[in-house]
C-alpha cells in the first residue's frame, strides 16, 4: 500500500508570500493518479490539482501542481487571504483504492 | 451544476448500525461512480469505499471490507453508506464525493463532495 508524507506540517506565511507544499510517496507511481485537495474549516475538500498538474474547473491560475514519482509540490504563487486552509494530495492506486496524505496546514504568520 | 447532499447528523450507541444518503443532483447519476471518505475530529481523510451506480458494483479497502456496505437507487439518484459494528473511532465527519469523469485524468480524483454528515459514537 502507498504512503504519502506532506511536509511541512504547518506553513505560516503571510499574504502575499509564495507557498511550497510537498508530497512524497513510499514509492515510485504515476503521477496521472495524483490530486491535491483544499479544505477549510467546516467545509469538504474541494478539488485544485488533478494529474499531478492540471487544474480543476474554476481554481485559479496561482495554484499550480507540479512533479513525478515520489516527489509531487503544489505551489500557491501569491496566497490570498481565502487560501489559508489545510491541503491534502491522494493518490489512486491499485484494487482501487484511494489514499491520503496527512495534510499542510497554511496558516496566516 | 452537480451537487450531493447528504443526510443529517447521527447520534449512535457503540455496537450499533448507521445508515447514511447522498442525493445526487445536476448530471447523469448512472454515469459517475461514488466514494465514502470519512474525517475524524483534527484528522485527515480515509476512503471507505466506493460504488458504480449503473450497476451496484462496489469495493472497499480491506480494513472495511465487511463491516461497510454501500448501495444505490437510481430511481432516486442517492447513494446510501451503512457502517455496522459501531465504535467510539467511528466518531468522524463522513463525505460522499463523486469519483472524476472517465473522460480525463480527474477520473483518479474526487471533483464533487457532499457537505458532510457527522456521526458521534457514544455510550
Amino acid at each position: 500500500e502507498i504512503v504519502l508524507t506532506q511536509s511541512p506540517g504547518t506553513l505560516s506565511l503571510s499574504p502575499g508570500e509564495r507557498a511550497t507544499l510537498s508530497c512524497r510517496a513510499s514509492q515510485s507511481v504515476t503521477s496521472s493518479y495524483l490530486a491535491w485537495y483544499q479544505q477549510k474549516p467546516g467545509q469538504a475538500p474541494r478539488l485544485l490539482i488533478y494529474a499531478a498538474s492540471t487544474r480543476a474547473t474554476g481554481v485559479p491560475d496561482r495554484f499550480s501542481g507540479s512533479g513525478s514519482g515520489p516527489d509531487f509540490t503544489l505551489t500557491v504563487s501569491r496566497l490570498e487571504p481565502e487560501d489559508f486552509a489545510v491541503y491534502y494530495c491522494q493518490y489512486y492506486g491499485a484494487s482501487p483504492m484511494w489514499t491520503f496524505g496527512q495534510g499542510t496546514k497554511v496558516s496566516i504568520k | 451544476q452537480a451537487q450531493l447532499v447528504q443526510s443529517g447528523a447521527e447520534v449512535k450507541k457503540p455496537g450499533a448500525s448507521v445508515r447514511l444518503s447522498c442525493k445526487a443532483s445536476g448530471y447523469v447519476f448512472t454515469n459517475y461512480f461514488i466514494s465514502w471518505v470519512r474525517q475524524a475530529p483534527g484528522q485527515g481523510l480515509e476512503w471507505l469505499g466506493i460504488i458504480k451506480p449503473a450497476s451496484g458494483t462496489t469495493s472497499y479497502p480491506q480494513k472495511f471490507r465487511g463491516r461497510v456496505t454501500i448501495t444505490s437507487d437510481t430511481s432516486t439518484s442517492s447513494v446510501h453508506m451503512e457502517l455496522s459494528s459501531l465504535k467510539s473511532e467511528d466518531t468522524a465527519v463522513y463525505f460522499c464525493a463523486r469519483r472524476g469523469t472517465v473522460a480525463d485524468y480527474s477520473h483518479y480524483a474526487m471533483d464533487v463532495w457532499g457537505q458532510g454528515t457527522m456521526v458521534t459514537v457514544s455510550s
